[in-house]
């Protein structure tokens, strides 16, 4: 059982509000991940961090910035959302190579 | 670059019949991982299956099988007797065990067994 978090599971918002989407793991991982998804379509990642203070963009550019200043800890933060940043934001987080990258449950959030 | 393609978009059987979706990956990497996840209405990836790519057994786990073959860069994914509850978006991923370790995704199928 994975015991990664992410809260909250849906958001609405207005245009222009400040948002921080978060994920925890209790697992000791080192490397973690956001991706976004539009419903139902592929997944795209939009940052990475191999440690601690250690971030990095991914291969879909994101308006969004993350932070990593504890190990179980990598927030996701949009200064203001637009429509356009409606979707589904995914955390993930593995132990290693060998290993299978663990899934939070996700964030749907939708901006009006 | 690494590339995963799933060709088929949406797929619709009836329940109990048999149905493969497949997974054509692309990389230059001589070793690599080949995952595939299960992502029902409730939005959450839920893991199936790690392969390696020194390791070309075909996998069986219940109702649910995978075919590797490097010849032709293929996974696939069959499941045997069809249920209601294998209803999902399928994606398959494959990851390099370099750097990040980013995993990239095909574009899902999504599967709907018919009652």
């Amino acid at each position: 059982e994975a015991d990664i978090y992410q809260t909250p599971r849906y958001l609405v918002i207005g245009t222009g509000k400040k948002i921080t989407l978060e994920c925890s793991q209790t697992m000791g991982h080192d490397k973690m991940y956001w991706y976004q998804q539009d419903p139902g379509m592929e997944l795209h990642l939009i940052h990475y961090s191999y440690g601690v203070n250690s971030t990095e963009k991914g291969d879909l550019s994101s308006e969004s910035t993350v932070s990593r200043i504890r190990t179980e800890h990598f927030p996701l933060t949009l200064e203001s959302a637009r429509p356009s940043h409606t979707s589904q934001y995914l955390c993930a987080s593995t132990s290693g190579a060998y290993n299978e990258q663990f899934f939070g449950p996700g964030t749907r959030l939708t901006v009006l | 670059a690494q590339k995963v393609t799933q060709a088929q978009t949406e797929i619709s059987v009836v329940e109990k019949e048999d149905v493969t979706l497949d997974c054509v990956y692309e990389t230059r990497d001589t070793t690599y991982y080949l995952f595939w996840y299960k992502q029902p209405p409730s939005g959450e990836l839920v893991f199936l299956i790690r392969r390696n790519s020194f390791d070309e057994q075909n996998e069986i786990s219940g109702r649910y099988s995978w075919n590797f073959q490097k010849s032709t860069s293929s996974f696939n994914f069959t499941i045997t007797a069809s249920q209601v509850v294998d209803s999902a978006v399928y994606f398959c991923a494959l990851r390099g065990i370099q750097g990040a370790q980013k995993l990239v995704f095909g574009q899902g199928t999504r599967l709907t067994i018919n009652p």
